[in-house]
């Protein structure tokens, strides 16, 4: 049964420190997607790659959060320094894209608490 | 830029009773459209899509017609369970011109779904 895995999926860490949270696509998928979620913003895209190209980035903090897809199975979200605000689940989600219809495949999120 | 609207929430019924959450959206291109489902705990899940105007899409007793003239996809169950109690996001894919989607996915609020015995 083919899924998304994200690790951890739980993170606590204190304000400062740096976070990596990580995502395996599903095999064949070529795009991958970062969102976080909130109670006060719902879902936002920070960002999204096709072809382990970053097409948009431009809702993810630039002074602190950086995203990379060093290979085809490895998709790494990092905050550094981290913040009470950052605090939030972050969904890693990929697709393959094509003709009319692109759905994307969620993974279970990575919980974030930053104290 | 594109958006999605949805309906306030949260919405409380009794079981088998009829279901309707309602989304409107607007985008410069020709989108298609989602209804994604969150479990407690849990990331989102697919439940229905539609690629065209007047696509119906359907699963687990959910349905949601695209109506291109009201730029609206609303959803729709005609006996709910207790089961179905979880957040319900509308969401859309942008596409250029010729049909190439780019996938990338604008999503509502979400509308928080209660469902009672």
């Amino acid at each position: 049964d083919a899924r998304v895995t994200q690790t951890p999926r739980h993170k606590v860490t204190e304000m400062g420190q740096e976070v990596t949270m990580r995502c395996q696509p599903i095999l064949g998928h070529n795009t991958v997607f970062w969102y976080r979620q909130t109670m006060m913003q719902g879902l936002e895209l920070l960002a999204y790659f096709r072809n382990r190209a970053p097409l948009d980035d431009s809702g993810m903090p630039k002074d602190r959060f950086s995203a990379e897809m060093p290979d085809a199975t490895l998709a790494t979200l990092k905050i550094q320094p981290s913040e009470p605000r950052d605090s939030a689940v972050y969904f890693c989600a990929s697709g393959s894209t094509g003709a009319w219809a692109a759905e994307a495949f969620f993974g279970q999120g990575t919980r974030l608490t930053v104290v | 830029g594109d958006s999605v609207t949805q309906m306030e929430g949260p919405v409380t019924l009794s079981e088998e009773a009829f279901l309707t959450i309602n989304c409107t959206y607007t985008a410069t291109g020709y989108p298609s459209l989602f209804w994604y489902v969150q479990y407690p705990g849990e990331g989102l899940q697919l439940l229905l899509k539609a690629t065209k105007a007047d696509d119906k899409g359907s699963n687990k007793g959910f349905e949601a017609t695209y109506r291109k003239e009201t730029t609206s996809f609303h959803l729709e169950k005609g006996s709910v369970q207790v089961s179905d109690s979880a957040v319900y996001f509308c969401a859309l894919s942008d596409r250029i011109a010729g049909g190439t989607s780019y996938g990338k996915l604008t999503f509502g609020q979400g509308t928080i779904l209660t469902v009672h015995p």
